[in-house]
């Protein structure tokens, strides 16, 4: 499939050492945050989200942290594994917008090495 | 429960002609929503439609406009391509317009030349 990651910040991880993924938002009134990855020729897949009453959550080895002081959003992959190179967006959404659109960041390019 | 199908895969368009893309929506969705994807960058949103209208809009042009049918499928269109519209074109569907189960397809890859 075609790249998705060109020019985008790569970051290089050891298959089963822990990946930290990071993300600026860009609206302090965005209630609403989604973690995606997507993979080469594919859609964006959704793996975790978060609303902004909370600042943590977790999932299946994953975790999302969120700091509203400083709209920073990561993204947590505990093991990580071959199948987890890809590369990696962050959305945000004015939920009480009529309408439900996604604000994505620029993206991470996640490389896991043997 | 089917996914959110687009069609056609890829296709190649010279300046100044029109293009029509295509999407399904999942099974039980009635919104559809397009973006635009540029090599190396998160998707940007065009619009969304719900009960066959547009129902908000992003920083793109008239020449990008859409429809949306009775069975929730929907149509991308965009006249007199530039070069700068070669992309991934990315449909999701939801329900009632809701974020959560919000479903992507796999794009249509668009070349402008």
């Amino acid at each position: 499939g075609e790249s998705v990651g060109l020019h985008l910040p790569t970051l290089s991880v050891q298959e089963g050492d822990n990946s930290i993924i990071n993300c600026a938002y860009s609206n302090s009134a965005s209630d609403y945050f989604i973690w995606y990855k997507q993979e080469s020729g594919k859609g964006p897949q959704f793996i975790i989200d978060i609303r902004s009453n909370m600042d943590k959550r977790q999932g299946q080895r994953v975790t999302v942290l969120l700091n509203k002081t400083v709209k920073h959003l990561s993204l947590q992959i505990a093991a990580t594994q071959p199948g987890d190179s890809a590369v990696y967006f962050c959305a945000e959404s004015l939920t009480t917008d009529s309408w439900g659109k996604l604000q994505f960041g620029a993206g991470t390019q996640v490389v896991v090495t043997p | 429960e089917t996914g959110v199908t687009q069609s056609p895969t890829h296709l190649i368009k010279t300046r100044g002609q029109q293009v029509t893309l295509r999407c399904s929506s999942q099974s039980g969705h009635n919104t559809v929503s397009w973006y635009q994807q540029a090599l190396g960058q998160g998707p940007q949103f065009i619009f969304q439609y719900y009960r066959e209208e547009e129902n908000g809009r992003g920083n793109f042009p008239p020449r990008f406009s859409g429809l949306q049918f009775p069975n929730y499928s929907s149509e991308l269109n965009v006249n007199a391509l530039e070069l700068d519209d070669s992309a991934l074109y990315l449909c999701a569907s939801s329900r009632q317009g809701r974020l959560i189960g919000y479903t992507f397809g796999s794009g249509t890859r668009l070349t402008v030349v």
